[in-house]
């Protein structure tokens, strides 16, 4: 059966920490692994990663994949406490119409 | 710049009452996906479609149907609400081919 699993599930922190998700994955037929950032509204958008060791950058975000250990790391530097939110991975086979399948999320909380 | 809608924020909605969660993406999109999110449990797909009358099972379909009769539109029915139906739902579309979902602000029900 096809796994997604995220760690830690949750985690706190202060403004100027740096911290790093992680996202396991066990599926069959990989095509790309996803990260969404969730606050109280629709998912978005932050990186899609294809590629084993080619590391994805935007502002303070980074993420990079490993296909042979099969997992990725979202890492945050700087924290801000506009980056308390739930960060989503998932993972897409390839297979039919797109279909991702998702680790139950990290919920980061940022303090002053 | 895409745009999924749903219906509604909030629902609060009697167990046994047939409902209805609409979706509605401006984007041309093939495909279009409805997930219920629990905490701890991430996103999990209750249906897909890829096409206008196509539908496919996700991972959790029991008590669920949808419609989908224009392109842009697609309909979550909960033919007889319970109580363990209460959750956020989530609204998704993408192209055929493509990796990136594009979500919705999601809707909350609560079954009482």
């Amino acid at each position: 059966e096809d796994k997604v699993v995220q760690s830690p599930l949750s985690l706190v922190v202060h403004e100027g920490d740096t911290v790093t998700l992680n996202c396991s994955y066990e599926v069959t037929n990989f095509r790309s692994l996803l990260w969404y950032k969730q606050e109280k509204k629709a998912p978005t958008f932050l990186f899609m990663l294809t590629s084993s060791g080619i590391e994805k950058k935007s502002g303070r975000l980074s993420s990079i994949l490993d296909k042979k250990e099969l997992f990725s790391i979202l890492n945050i530097t700087a924290t801000q406490t506009g980056d308390s939110a739930v960060y989503l991975c998932a993972v897409n086979k390839g297979t039919s119409y797109g279909k991702l399948t998702f680790g139950q999320g990290t919920i980061l909380t940022v303090h002053p | 710049d895409v745009k999924v809608t749903q219906s509604s924020r909030y629902l609060v909605k009697r167990t046994g009452e047939k409902v209805f969660l609409e979706c509605v993406q401006d984007m041309d999109h093939e495909n279009m996906f409805w997930y219920r999110q629990d905490p701890g449990l991430g996103l999990r797909l209750i249906y897909f479609s890829y096409d206008v009358k196509m539908k496919e099972k996700g991972d959790i379909p029991e008590g669920y149907s949808v419609s989908r009769e224009k392109k842009e539109r697609f309909s979550l029915i909960l033919e007889s609400a319970s109580t363990n139906q209460t959750s956020m739902y989530l609204c998704a579309s993408s192209f055929l081919s493509g990796d990136e979902q594009y979500f919705g602000p999601g809707t909350r029900l609560t079954v009482t």
